[in-house]
């Protein structure tokens, strides 16, 4: 695998589920991101993890929980979600932020998540 | 808070035009302007990364051009092909972080 994979690529949950979402880098980066993309909105940034520390929440739900175990691993955990919340989650990963320099972003390929 | 606007939302054009897409930002205070690429059921590509302190940047039949003062850029795309549709994303960073705020996109449709 390379590059930025993410599991499952569609899900389909009730409200009550509680399911996780999977990302997972190969690119050696030691930054992570989950984006939220919705019908005609533009991409939300969620979080934001650095060397595995949440370093940024973008007033996130708190049904939206994320856990980064290591810099190749971060996961979106879900528990009783809201049809609104339905929407294709990105996963991207970069060199962590140490200086005044922006660091390029490699995106996954998303997950569809449909909330009935 | 930043934000970015494309026009048009959607674009379709015969195969071997020359076109446009349109960017702007409301706060000139950038660090740097991406635009990317986005296929269906697949993330997004990277096309082309404009320092804040850039006119433009080329790569192959992409051109991509940024007015910081007047918040707009433009991604010049020269005789299209149908393997450019896709929708077309911009995005830019804002000094002091790396997160990106992202454009509502064009959907760019090349017939042939």
């Amino acid at each position: 695998e390379t590059g930025v994979t993410q599991t499952p690529r569609h899900l389909v949950m009730g409200m009550t589920n509680k399911k996780s979402l999977k990302c997972e880098q190969h690119l050696g980066h030691n930054a992570m991101y989950w984006y939220k993309q919705s019908a005609k909105k533009p991409l939300e940034l969620m979080f934001v993890y650095n060397f595995k520390e949440q370093t940024e929440n973008n007033s996130v739900p708190s049904r939206f929980s994320p856990e980064c175990p290591n810099s190749s691993h971060l996961f979106l955990h879900l528990h009783t979600l809201q049809p609104e919340d339905s929407a294709l989650y990105l996963c991207a990963s970069s060199q962590a932020r140490l200086a005044l320099t922006y660091n390029e972003q490699f995106f996954g390929p998303g997950t569809r998540l449909t909330v009935l | 808070k930043q934000e970015v606007t494309q026009i048009p939302a959607a674009l379709s054009v015969p195969e071997g035009e020359n076109l446009v897409l349109n960017c702007s930002f409301t706060d000139s205070a950038i660090y740097n302007l991406q635009w990317f690429r986005q296929d269906p059921g697949k993330g997004l590509t990277s096309l082309l990364l404009i320092q804040s302190s850039q006119r433009e940047q080329t790569s192959g039949r992409l051109n991509a051009s940024l007015d910081k003062s007047s918040g707009r850029s433009t991604l010049y795309i020269a005789a299209s092909q149908p393997g450019d549709s896709a929708t077309y994303l911009c995005a830019v960073t804002v000094d002091g972080a790396n997160n990106l705020f992202f454009g509502t996109g064009t959907r760019l449709t090349v017939i042939p």
